[in-house]
């Protein structure tokens, strides 16, 4: 089966802890990326990659990291500089350059973080 | 102003009848027109895509983009109750920054 997985689905941390969210994706995109959505907000972006060893920062990137060893997976690590990391965070990608889809983007189903 | 507006709702609408979903952009670069759908503690899942001004049609739903206007909407035909979920827009530049906008959506209830 193609698709996105992330994990953990729940994560629980403590204040001043650093955790990190698990992307993986095996559609062979190019471009992978992270959201964060809040309730009754939309999506806003934390950062996004377009080629393996690279990544660039979304609008929302402070205290977040990001790393793209293998064009398969995307970590997000949300640090304790993240002054209010409780939030649903998405990872997508898409393909690019690829004739006819303009960067359609796919998501995974989501971690819930809850700060306690 | 922000990017991609879009009235948050709820829209209620009785089931049968024709849903419209509304969303306007600011960055007239915007080439790239998404509509996702999102149940209640689910991911977004693409539904539409359009890229040209004019329609787009995919079974019960229709795609409309007005670049003039800066404008797209989602028309959903006979609504059912399991099409009641929050409906986000979203818009790509196509360059530059290769990811997209998306508004803050809007919650669509089908009244069976």
């Amino acid at each position: 089966d193609g698709g996105i997985t992330q994990s953990p689905k729940y994560l629980f941390r403590k204040e001043g802890q650093n955790v990190t969210l698990s992307c993986e994706q095996n559609l062979n995109h190019d471009a992978m990326y992270w959201y964060r959505q809040d309730p009754g907000q939309g999506l806003r972006l934390i950062y996004y990659s377009q080629i393996v060893n690279d990544f660039q920062k979304g609008d929302i990137a402070e205290g977040y990291s990001v790393s793209r060893e293998k064009k398969e997976s995307f970590p997000l690590t949300v640090t304790s500089a993240q002054k209010n990391p409780t939030a649903f965070y998405l990872c997508a990608s898409s393909p690019i350059n690829y004739a006819g889809t303009r960067y359609e983007q796919f998501f995974g189903p989501g971690t819930r973080l809850t700060v306690l | 102003q922000k990017e991609v507006e879009q009235n948050s709702g709820p829209l209620s609408v009785p089931e049968g009848a024709i849903a419209s979903l509304n969303c306007t952009y600011s960055d007239r670069v915007s080439q790239s027109f998404f509509w996702y759908r999102q149940y209640s503690g689910k991911s977004p899942e693409l539904i539409m895509s359009i890229y040209s001004n004019g329609d787009k049609e995919d079974g019960r739903f229709t795609a409309q983009l007005n670049k003039a206007s800066q404008y797209v909407s989602l028309l959903i035909r006979d609504s059912q109750p399991s099409d009641s979920a929050t409906y986000l827009c979203a818009v790509n530049r196509d360059t530059g920054r290769r990811a997209l906008t998306f508004g803050s959506g809007t919650r669509l209830q089908v009244q069976p």
